[in-house]
């Protein structure tokens, strides 16, 4: 069973509006949550993260929404532009000594000119 | 250039064949990862080095085997495989310290299995 769920494969958005990209856990030992981006041919790469103790965190047009009691976190992307259409994964870490993500399927992204 | 090197970028093999995947990181990171991803699916974790270590297999076939000589270079040997491991191949390194931080991962190998 799947820990990490990204429930849209794909999404598809005007260019300078609004990307809004979603992520659902069952774990609750999850403490920290990063989301990665992945071009075609390239490997992920790390695009922003939030701890547990906090509920946003921005990183210029990049956003990223947690709500421990839905278990449910977001990306906002705005305004989107084409160069960000890509595949966007949201991963997962337990606390504790183990370090590894935990990884949902992907969303791929297309941002229309 | 994004501090971990994999090499080959693409690889076809036949059943009967055995290859290395190479990976290599210039970041000063004490661990590494195997990550397989397929088709339509999540990441899924294969093995973690934590100082040359192995401190993590999950339930991987035993015709994957990982070697990690040094905590900057990671090998995943590979023998008698079939065509569902057909698949991109990730390496991925992190530094683990007290501090949460995010995994750096490779461009990927390609492999086909035929």
């Amino acid at each position: 069973d799947q820990q990490v769920k990204q429930n849209s494969p794909s999404l598809s958005v005007q260019e300078g509006r609004i990307s809004i990209l979603n992520c659902d856990y069952t774990n609750s030992m999850f403490d920290y949550f990063l989301w990665y981006k992945k071009y075609p041919a390239e490997g992920p790469t790390f695009l922003i993260s939030i701890s547990s103790i906090k509920d946003k965190n921005e990183d210029g047009r990049f956003t990223v929404f947690l709500n421990k009691s839905a278990k449910h976190l977001s990306l906002h992307i705005v305004p989107s532009q084409p160069g960000d259409s890509a595949v966007y994964f949201c991963a997962a870490r337990e606390s504790g000594s183990a370090r590894q993500l935990t990884f949902g399927s992907g969303t791929q992204l297309t941002v229309l000119p | 250039e994004t501090g971990v090197t994999q090499t080959p970028r693409h690889l076809v093999m036949g059943m009967t064949n055995k290859k290395s995947l190479k990976c290599e990181q210039h970041l000063g990171h004490n661990a590494m990862y195997w990550y397989k991803q397929s088709a339509k699916k999540p990441l899924e974790l294969m093995f973690v080095y934590n100082f040359k270590e192995q401190t993590e297999n999950n339930s991987v076939p035993s015709r994957f085997s990982p070697e990690c000589p040094n905590s900057s270079h990671l090998f995943l040997h590979l023998h008698t495989l079939q065509p569902e491991d057909s698949a991109l191949y990730l390496c991925a390194s992190s530094q683990e310290t007290g501090a949460n931080s995010e995994a750096f991962f490779g461009q990927g190998t390609r492999l086909t299995v035929v």
